[in-house]
């Protein structure tokens, strides 16, 4: 059992370059959600899902998009990456909305 | 507007010597108040749900409890293993899962 399980775990890109950040989950959980962290600062939600095709935005929703076509997976979108997109990212998962949350280990993303 | 607020921000203990964070919140409809704990350059790692007011869970040296408007999190004679950035979050009624910036322990042996 995996869990949840992010890919890359580190990247450079150049201002402009856009990349996907994958997130799959093997726990058959329906909520997955996107987060940011920043050096000194909480966990910032990027966006959410609650279920196979359908996706919400969180507090810092600008210059990422988001998709779910499946259960498992939960990948982020970065395009035209910006230096204000340099953070850690980390993808997380629960069975429902009264449960924990599982964390994958995360993307540190520099753009440069 | 739902809002969470961890303090201290920082906090160094010596070896055995036990203390409490406090995570105080405001929301509508709570569904769930989690505490995690996080290493450096690693995931958070979840420790305790609570679902009521009054709701208390205990691991090892932590023991988390829930109040109406706030949660603390009490460790007891800490050890140095102990030493991370502790992380409340909440689940109110629009099914986002809020965190607080984190209090950051350091147990000195």
């Amino acid at each position: 059992n995996a869990g949840v399980t992010q890919t890359p775990k580190f990247r450079i890109l150049k201002i402009g370059q856009s990349m996907t950040l994958q997130c799959t989950q093997d726990m058959n959980h329906n909520y997955m959600y996107w987060y940011r962290q920043d050096p000194g600062m909480g966990l910032k939600l990027i966006y959410y899902s609650v279920g196979a095709g359908i996706t919400d935005k969180g507090e810092v929703p600008n210059g990422y998009n988001v998709s779910r076509s499946t259960t498992e997976d939960f990948p982020l979108r970065l395009e035209l990456a910006a230096p204000s997109q340099t953070s850690v990212y980390f993808c997380a998962s629960s069975y429902s909305e009264g449960a924990e949350a599982f964390f994958g280990q995360g993307t540190r993303l520099t753009v440069v | 507007e739902d809002q969470v607020t961890q303090s201290p921000e920082a906090l160094r203990l010596q070896e055995g010597e036990s203390s409490s964070l406090n995570c105080s919140y405001t929301v509508s409809g709570l569904r769930g108040l989690f505490w995690y704990r996080q290493d450096p350059g690693k995931g958070p790692e979840f420790l305790f749900t609570l679902y009521s007011a009054g709701e208390e869970k205990e691991k090892e040296r932590l023991k988390a409890t829930l109040t109406k408007k706030e949660s603390f999190l009490h460790i007891t004679a800490p050890k140095p293993e102990d030493s991370a950035t502790y992380l409340c979050a909440f689940r109110g009624g629009n099914e986002k899962l809020t965190f607080g910036t984190g209090t950051r322990l350091t147990i000195i042996p």
